[in-house]
């Protein structure tokens, strides 16, 4: 099956400055790339996504990139602020099916 | 438009007890999941439904769990019995099919404590 590795684990950033996460896949076949937001109690929320036939999408300060070829991707966030502060998790899916999940990155910013 | 709904959000048990979570999909979504979400991991997927079939069910512990979505609507998810390494968040997603993941959206989950 696919195996979706992430990092950090943890990220510390200062309110404006930006914040990155990766994320490696290991099936080719995948070929959705969904990144979501957990804040504490609540479910996944959808912040932002790609599918393998786009190599960038950004949504105001929210960014996604993807590398097919190394079978990877990055989430960027600018200009970053405190409501940010929450659990991001990557996820890989082939045809939008069952969702592998990263571990998460847990990003803290610091007001 | 209304989320995934899903019931109780919150329930201890003792080892051994039984237990069971409800889920309401968003209206029209034919396609519905299942995922334990063990604390400080990634969600991971026990069951998927479509329609009232089960589409993969391959991860899901199947002498202790159980789940079932009758008329392809609602669903519940039944642990029995329950182990302490049950405790976990347990979340359910539901999505248009043929979409390709468009409108997949998880509820909030409901909490599972087994002491």
């Amino acid at each position: 099956g696919e195996n979706v590795e992430q990092h950090p684990s943890t990220l510390s950033v200062q309110e404006g400055d930006s914040a990155v996460i990766k994320c490696t896949y290991s099936d080719s076949a995948s070929n959705y790339f969904p990144w979501y937001k957990q804040e504490l109690g609540k479910g996944p929320q959808l912040i932002i996504d790609i599918r393998s036939n786009v190599g960038e999408k950004k949504d105001q300060r929210i960014a996604v990139t993807l590398n097919k070829t190394a079978k990877h991707f990055s989430l960027h966030i600018t200009e970053t602020q405190p409501e940010d502060s929450a659990v991001y998790f990557c996820a890989a899916s082939k045809a939008g099916n069952q969702f592998y999940f990263g571990t998460g990155t847990s990003l803290t910013v610091i007001p | 438009e209304a989320g995934v709904a899903q019931s109780p959000r919150y329930k201890i048990i003792e080892k051994r007890q039984s237990v069971a979570f409800w889920c309401n999909p968003i209206s029209g979504h034919a396609t519905l999941y299942w995922y334990q979400q063990i604390l400080g991991q990634g969600p991971k997927l026990l069951i998927q439904f479509q329609n009232n079939g089960v589409v993969d069910d391959s991860q899901l512990p199947k002498d202790r769990f159980s789940a079932e979505r009758l008329k392809g609507v609602d669903s519940t998810l039944k642990i029995q019995p329950a182990k302490l390494e049950d405790s976990a968040v347990y979340l359910c997603a539901s999505s248009l099919s043929g979409t390709g993941g468009y409108g997949y959206t998880f509820g909030s989950g409901t909490r599972l404590t087994v002491v």
